[in-house]
């Protein structure tokens, strides 16, 4: 079946630090892979977005994401965090009119 | 341009009772999706609508329906609420591929 999996639930890191998130996705081709950020009470806010050409796309906040084929990962990227990144995280891929969503990635931020 | 809007953002009801959430997609988009996003389960597909047309069905119970007007604006109902149905009801709006999310319904069913 088609799946998206983010295998870490809960991160933690320092502001300034650098962060990366772990996405990887199952399907038979190659899907339109997406990352969302959402804070507590809100709705879900698009970061990037990665459809075909260049695999490495920059997104709003400071954010970028690789896509690598060989890996069937799309992870989330950013040099230096902020305390206000602190938020939960989705990756999710397009399929047949619908976004398939990951469990999610909630990042903590210490200052 | 505006965002996804969606009415109202918090609903209490009780078991048994039927619900009716609201979404207005981003002027120019005609396709609207829900999604259900719960604690245990995360955010699962309901359904997506384009022109007035349902194309798309999550696994979900009949008691889960949607309609979709003239003027893009969506619905969802659900009838015979049970404890379960509590979660977060989230609309979106897509252009092509990219789909635009509301701020979400907090629906509690007590």
């Amino acid at each position: 079946a088609q799946s998206v999996t983010q295998p870490d639930i809960h991160i933690t890191v320092s502001e300034g630090a650098s962060l990366e998130l772990r996405c990887n996705y199952s399907y038979g081709a190659t899907p339109y892979l997406f990352w969302y950020v959402q804070s507590p009470g809100q709705g879900l806010q698009l970061l990037l977005k990665y459809f075909s050409g260049d695999t490495l796309v920059q997104g709003i906040k400071g954010f970028e994401a690789e896509f690598k084929r060989s890996q069937s990962s799309f992870n989330l990227r950013k040099p230096s965090v902020h305390w206000s990144d602190a938020a939960e995280y989705f990756c999710a891929a397009y399929n047949t009119d619908k976004l398939i969503f990951g469990t999610g990635t909630r990042l903590q931020v210490f200052p | 341009k505006a965002g996804v809007t969606q009415t109202p953002r918090y609903l209490i009801k009780t078991r048994g009772q039927q619900v009716t959430l609201s979404c207005s997609p981003i002027s120019g988009h005609r396709s609207v999706s829900w999604y259900q996003q719960t604690p245990g389960q995360g955010l699962q597909f309901l359904f997506e609508y384009f022109s007035e047309t349902q194309r798309n069905k999550g696994n979900f119970p009949g008691r889960f329906s949607g309609r979709q007007f003239s003027n893009s604006r969506s619905e969802m109902n659900v009838s015979t609420l049970e404890l379960g149905d509590s979660a977060l009801y989230l609309c979106a709006s897509s252009h092509y591929y990219e789909q635009y999310f509301g701020p979400g319904t907090r629906l509690t069913v007590t």
